[in-house]
Formats: structure tokens, sequence, C-alpha cells
């Protein structure tokens, strides 16, 4: 399929590893986040999301942290698959507002 | 979930023509909403398709430029009219059932190249 991470930062790591993604936004009002993951060739699909009150949030295998001080996002993977191989995007939201604004997006290659 | 369909779902077209790109859900869903996402790109929201009425759109977007309609609460068409090679993206329908703090569900995506 066709890839849509020629021109974004690459995270290159080896199948077991723990990867960490990071994300700064520039809202202060931004009070909701999500991380998305998008494989070549489809839409973006939700993986987590995190809300201003919070500054961890755990799924399965993944876990959010945000730091509204320095207004970082990070995503953390743990036991890297190459299934996790995609580009991962997060996305604020403001609270009044339906939309949300995409980051520039991080593209992660798993070795196996 | 919502489970989100568009059409086409790629397609080569000429410079100075129109495509029209759908998009269907298979529920009733509050809100709608059309992205662009240019080649090693990130996504740019074009516009809120809102139903019954006119579009709500984003700088740099215009109405003439990329028509919208939403007839009902599970359908929804972005047209890119009088195209040009800048045209050439992904464009991507997403849905939410909510207005702020809700996150979306995106479709597969319209590839689209314009020669």
């Amino acid at each position: 399929g066709e890839s849509v991470g020629l021109h974004l930062p690459t995270l290159s790591v080896q199948e077991g590893d723990n990867s960490i993604i990071n994300c700064a936004y520039s809202n202060s009002a931004s009070d909701y986040f999500i991380w998305y993951k998008q494989e070549s060739g489809k839409g973006p699909q939700f993986i987590i999301d995190i809300r201003s009150n919070m500054d961890k949030r755990q799924g399965q295998r993944v876990t959010v942290l945000l730091n509204k001080t320095v207004k970082h996002l990070s995503l953390q993977i743990a036991a890297t698959q190459p299934g996790d191989s995609a580009v991962y995007f997060c996305a604020e939201n403001t609270v009044g507002y339906s939309t949300l604004t995409f980051g520039k997006g991080t593209m992660l290659l798993v070795s196996p | 979930s919502a489970v989100i369909s568009q059409k086409p779902s790629r397609d080569i077209c000429q410079r100075g023509t129109s495509l029209t790109i759908q998009c269907q859900v298979d529920s009733q869903v509050t809100m709608m909403f059309w992205y662009r996402q240019q080649p090693g790109q990130s996504l740019t929201l074009i516009a809120t398709a809102n139903q019954g009425s006119e579009a709500t759109y984003e700088s740099g977007f215009v109405i003439d430029k990329f028509p919208i309609s939403r007839p009902n609460l599970t359908f929804s068409t972005l047209t890119v009219s009088n195209m040009s090679p800048e045209d050439s993206s992904i464009y991507l329908c997403s849905v939410s059932d909510g207005t702020s703090g809700s996150y979306q569900y995106f479709g597969p995506g319209t590839r689209l190249t314009v020669t």
C-alpha cells in the first residue's frame, strides 16, 4: 500500500522492545487528547485517549502520559510487535469544540 | 463503534474536472467531518458537515472548491472541484457521537491523484 510516512520522523525498534512516541501540543486550552494509529493504506484507528484531569491512562500494552505543565503527551507501547508498525498521530480537542487538531505524526518501524 | 465506508477508494482524475466522494455510516451520528491528508503529511480538517445546513469550513478551505452535502445523519459527500495536481491527497471522512471531548472514527480514505 501507499505510505503516508514519507516525510515523517521515524522511530525504529526491535521486536520486543518498548516504544515511546512523543507529541508536543501548543494549545493550553486543550483538555482531551487522543492517539491514533494509521497503517499503510488505511484510515486512522483510535488507540487510547486521556482527559486533562488525568496524567496517565493504561490500555492493553499501551500507556498514555500527559504533562500539562510542558504541554507534552507520550504514547508508550510495551513489547512492540511487527504489527505495531504504522504512523502514530496525537490529536487534541478543546472544550466546547467538536473538532480535533492533529500533530505531525511519527512513523514506527518494528524489526523482527 | 461506527463502521464507515467511502467511495471511491481511489481515483485518477484530469485537471479541471471534479470528483464527488461519498461517506456512508452504518448508524446515525451527530457529527461528520472531512479531512485532507497530503502525501507524507498529517491530517488537516477541511470542514464539519452539518445535517440540513451549510458546512462549516476551516481557514483556507472554501465552499466553491469543496462543496459538501449532508442530507441525513448517516451520509455525506465532499466534492473536489476544478482539480489541480495540488489536490492530489487522501481525503478522509470521520464521525463522532458528540461535540467536545469525543473521539472520531475514520473511514478508509479516498486516494485522489490529479494528472
